[in-house]
């Protein structure tokens, strides 16, 4: 079946490291990739996605490349900040359907200033 | 401005209570979804529905109800039958049946007495 799984949590660093959360995926067919980000006390937002191999997806300073012989979608930042704390997830879609996400358990990100 | 609006924030149930789960969008959207999400778990899909009465069951709906009688409005009923029902539940919605960018509201965390 298909799956998700992320780097498991959490995860703290200082203001202006580098950040990266690993994704690795398994699916039928070729998925469509996702990054999500959750802030404290709200609903979760899109924060990029990439729908085919090589596809690079971009979004307030986070990338994450679709890696097909990796079966990847790790997620990067160059110098992160107090405001990117947060808990991110990772999902695909095989199928051309929002219902059919996958979500990975979530990887939770503390910045300390 | 547009958005979900999800109510109550935290709700209480004793043994053997139906709850109900409130989840309205003014988005003008045409599927929504329920999904409940466990500490250090993924989101999980209990139900979705693609348009006006008319629903169909996610991967975890046994001791779940929901109705869809108007395009704005999407409520989870929390059974009695369900056994474990301690969990923070978000609701979402895009903007056709299977759009790929889900909009989510910003939760009810549910916990039994």
């Amino acid at each position: 079946g298909n799956s998700v799984t992320q780097m498991e949590g959490p995860v703290t660093l200082s203001e202006e490291a580098f950040l990266t959360i690993n994704c690795t995926y398994t699916a039928t067919g070729y998925p469509s990739l996702f990054w999500y980000v959750q802030y404290p006390g709200e609903g979760l937002q899109l924060l990029l996605k990439a729908t085919k191999a090589d596809d690079k997806g971009s979004n307030k300073g986070f990338e994450a490349t679709y890696r097909k012989e990796t079966t990847s979608f790790h997620l990067e930042k160059g110098s992160v900040q107090v405001s990117d704390s947060a808990v991110y997830f990772c999902a695909l879609s095989t199928v051309q359907g929002a219902q059919k996400l996958v979500f990975g358990q979530g990887t939770r990100l503390t910045i300390n200033p | 401005d547009g958005g979900i609006t999800q109510s109550p924030k935290y709700l209480f149930r004793k043994e053997g209570q139906n709850v109900t789960l409130s989840c309205e969008q003014n988005l003008n959207h045409d599927a929504m979804y329920w999904y409940r999400q466990d500490p250090g778990q993924g989101l999980r899909l209990i139900y979705y529905s693609q348009i006006v009465n008319d629903f169909q069951k996610g991967d975890i709906a046994e001791g779940y109800s929901v109705s869809r009688e108007k395009k704005e409005s999407f409520p989870l009923t929390v059974t009695s039958a369900q056994k474990n029902p301690t969990a923070f539940y978000l609701c979402a919605s895009s903007t056709r049946a299977g759009g790929e960018k889900l909009f989510f509201g910003s939760g009810t965390q549910l916990s039994v007495l």
